[in-house]
């Protein structure tokens, strides 16, 4: 099946920054989406990208279909970015969304 | 408003007894989804589903079992058999494959822990 890799795995922020957060899969896929995860466990939608790029406020995506990968940006970071960023694809004729480990992002004021 | 709801949100099950997890959806969304993640893990598929009274099992489904009896729900058993069910539960949904845009979308998770 897909493997999906994410780095890096943690990720500690001065209040402010940018950062750029990569997803990478083994094989093409049909689906791919971006979540954040905050403290309660909720999975937020962020971007619904199998290719191209989307931008929302301070964060953007982009998937490059033919290269397997995909990076989220977070520019001007703020406390309340923090938690864990997953990045999930579903392949060819499959429902199968598979997720990658994550990365942890910490804010700090 | 439309999304996906999961009940209960905390879940206290005794060793040896099976419980039921609720996921209703009101989205018309024709796949359901059910994932476990145990701590500083990502996500694991349990079972899908594409269509009522259809369903296939994900990556880890043994001690788990489920209905599609209609559109809106998704349950899923815990059974006795799985031997090491304290996680949290997430349910998600999304239109078909068919569907130009197949994003998913989830519930508020179960968090279940076995005394």
């Amino acid at each position: 099946g897909i493997q999906v890799e994410q780095s890096p795995p943690d990720l500690i922020l001065q209040e402010g920054a940018n950062s750029t957060l990569r997803c990478n899969f083994s094989d093409s896929v049909n689906n791919l989406q971006w979540f954040h995860q905050n403290p309660w466990g909720q999975l937020i939608n962020l971007f619904y990208i199998p290719s191209g790029t989307k931008q929302n406020g301070r964060l953007s995506a982009t998937t490059v279909a033919t290269e397997r990968y995909s990076l989220l940006y977070i520019s001007s970071s703020q406390t309340t970015d923090s938690g864990v960023y997953f990045c999930a694809v579903g392949g060819s004729g499959t429902y199968k969304y598979i997720f990658g480990t994550g990365t942890r992002l910490k804010v700090l004021a | 408003d439309g999304g996906i709801t999961q009940s209960p949100k905390y879940l206290f099950r005794k060793e040896g007894q099976n419980v039921t997890l609720s996921c209703e959806q009101n989205l018309n969304h024709d796949a359901m989804y059910w994932y476990r993640q145990d701590p500083g893990q990502g996500l694991r598929l349990i079972y899908y589903s594409q269509i009522v009274n259809d369903f296939q099992k994900g990556d880890i489904a043994e001690g788990y079992s489920v209905s599609r009896e209609k559109k809106e729900s998704f349950p899923l058993t815990v059974t006795s058999a799985q031997k090491n069910p304290t996680a949290f539960y997430l349910c998600a949904s999304s239109p078909s494959q068919g569907a130009r845009d197949t994003e998913a979308f989830f519930g508020q998770g179960t968090r279940l822990t076995v005394v």
